[in-house]
């Protein structure tokens, strides 16, 4: 699976949009971004996923770059419970051993009043 | 529909004791992952499984720890002889196929070892 570089940490303040980037540089052709997020020592939670199209679904939009190299989390109007490590993922969607999600550090989102 | 169920949410082991973890899928899922999350790092891989069938096991360390999901019942992970570094929530996940979309997870269970 590709590597992923996220920024450490980021702030926001409550009721705009949150942006949260992610570089893939070493992205292959059949690989997917997935986000997830973490909040609070809870399971990591499912938030959208995409290959080359932006997604958008009633959590977040994706923006992937028309090289596929990066890409952007967008929370349209964050609120404080969307306080959490964000994980930016790449990987195969395919059967068998490329099942497994390789998680980095992720980018820890305040979102303050 | 519950969810991934883990069982127990909390669990402290002294040193040189086992623990087993349990993970439920959800309805309809076969296919079981379980993560480690030690103290301020990211989840890790350690293992997935089908069905009475390991599938994956690249992230498991060698000694000591084992996974296992029966035809009937929960899946399974044991830590036989837990030591300190042990100590960390242990995340399971499900998904239908095992192409991983859909993946779910589970609350975890944190193993604190005392």
């Amino acid at each position: 699976d590709a590597k992923t570089t996220q920024p450490p940490s980021m702030d926001c303040a409550e009721g705009r949009a949150a942006n949260l980037p992610c570089n893939h540089s070493t992205i292959s052709g059949n690989e997917y971004v997935y986000w997830y997020r973490q909040i609070h020592s809870q399971g990591p939670q499912y938030i959208i996923h995409g290959l080359k199209n932006n997604e958008t679904n009633e959590m977040a939009s994706l923006i992937i770059t028309e090289d596929r190299k990066s890409s952007t989390l967008i929370l349209p109007h964050a609120t404080l419970r969307d306080t959490a490590v964000y994980y930016c993922i790449v990987r195969v969607a395919a059967l068998g051993t490329a099942s497994k999600l390789t998680f980095g550090t992720g980018t820890r989102l305040q979102v303050t009043l | 529909n519950a969810g991934v169920m883990q069982n127990p949410r909390h669990l402290v082991r002294r040193r040189g004791q086992e623990a087993r973890l349990r993970c439920s899928p959800m309805k309809g899922h076969s296919h079981v992952y379980w993560y480690r999350q030690l103290p301020e790092e990211g989840l890790k891989f350690m293992v997935y499984l089908q069905k009475e069938n390991i599938i994956d096991e690249s992230g498991m360390p060698k000694e000591r720890f084992s996974a296992e999901f029966p035809k009937e019942g929960p899946s399974i992970l044991r830590i036989q002889q837990v030591v300190r570094g042990d100590s960390a929530a242990y995340f399971c996940a499900s998904s239908q196929d095992g192409r991983g979309n859909g993946y779910t997870f589970g609350s975890g269970t944190r193993l604190t070892v005392v």
